[in-house]
């Protein structure tokens, strides 16, 4: 039971680069999100999922694209990348509002 | 003001300490409390869920006070193991919505 997996764990982009961060969940969780960690800021919420097809907006979701077709996979899309992306990005999942998040190792991007 | 504010420490504490975490939330509607471990360049890992009545496990205890909007989190018998930092979350919306808050963490160093 492999939990949550994201790819890559790390990855340097130059400002106006595109890419795809992948997120996978083998849990049969409904529930996947995204989030951002920066020094002192703690996690801001990107986007999420509450289903296959249906995605939202979260606290900081400008640059930033996602799409949900099947409920494994929640892939985030870095659409033109800017030096203020840099940052560790983390992918959940858990399987319900009540529940906590099982969390993705991480992907450390930086844009230069 | 944040949505979920934290003391950021360090907490700088000998093995065996009794030492205790608070955390305010500013959304009187919210549904769900969790208290998280983050250990350095790791990804945060579900410590406990916060429970209305209080809840124990093993050493750590929680406690949500719903009329001052805070929960906290005792350890006791601090361990060298305990180092790492700890976030609060929260879910402010309930019905269905998964966007949980995270506090910006609390540092926990504890030293023979």
């Amino acid at each position: 039971n492999a939990g949550v997996t994201q790819t890559p764990k790390f990855q340097v982009l130059k400002t106006g680069q595109s890419m795809t961060l992948q997120c996978a969940q083998d849990m049969n969780h409904e529930y996947m999100s995204w989030y951002r960690q920066d020094p002192g800021m703690g996690l801001r919420l990107i986007h999420y999922s509450v289903g296959a097809g249906i995605t939202d907006q979260g606290e900081v979701p400008n640059g930033y694209n996602v799409s949900r077709s099947t409920t494994e996979d929640f892939p985030l899309r870095l659409l033109s990348a800017a030096p203020s992306q840099t940052s560790v990005y983390f992918c959940a999942s858990n399987r319900g509002q009540n529940y906590g998040y099982t969390f993705g190792s991480g992907t450390r991007l930086t844009v230069v | 003001r944040k949505e979920v504010e934290q003391d950021p420490g360090p907490f700088n504490v000998p093995e065996g300490a009794t030492v205790a975490f608070n955390c305010t939330y500013s959304n009187s509607a919210s549904q769900s409390f969790f208290w998280y471990r983050q250990d350095c360049r790791k990804e945060p890992k579900l410590l406990m869920s916060v429970y209305s009545s209080g809840n124990e496990d093993g050493r750590f205890t929680a406690q949500l006070n719903r009329a001052s909007q805070y929960i906290s989190l005792l350890i006791r018998d601090s361990k060298l193991s305990d180092s790492a930092t700890y976030l609060c979350v929260v879910n402010p919306l309930g019905g269905g919505y998964n966007k949980l808050i995270f506090g910006a963490g609390t540092r926990l160093a504890v030293h023979p």
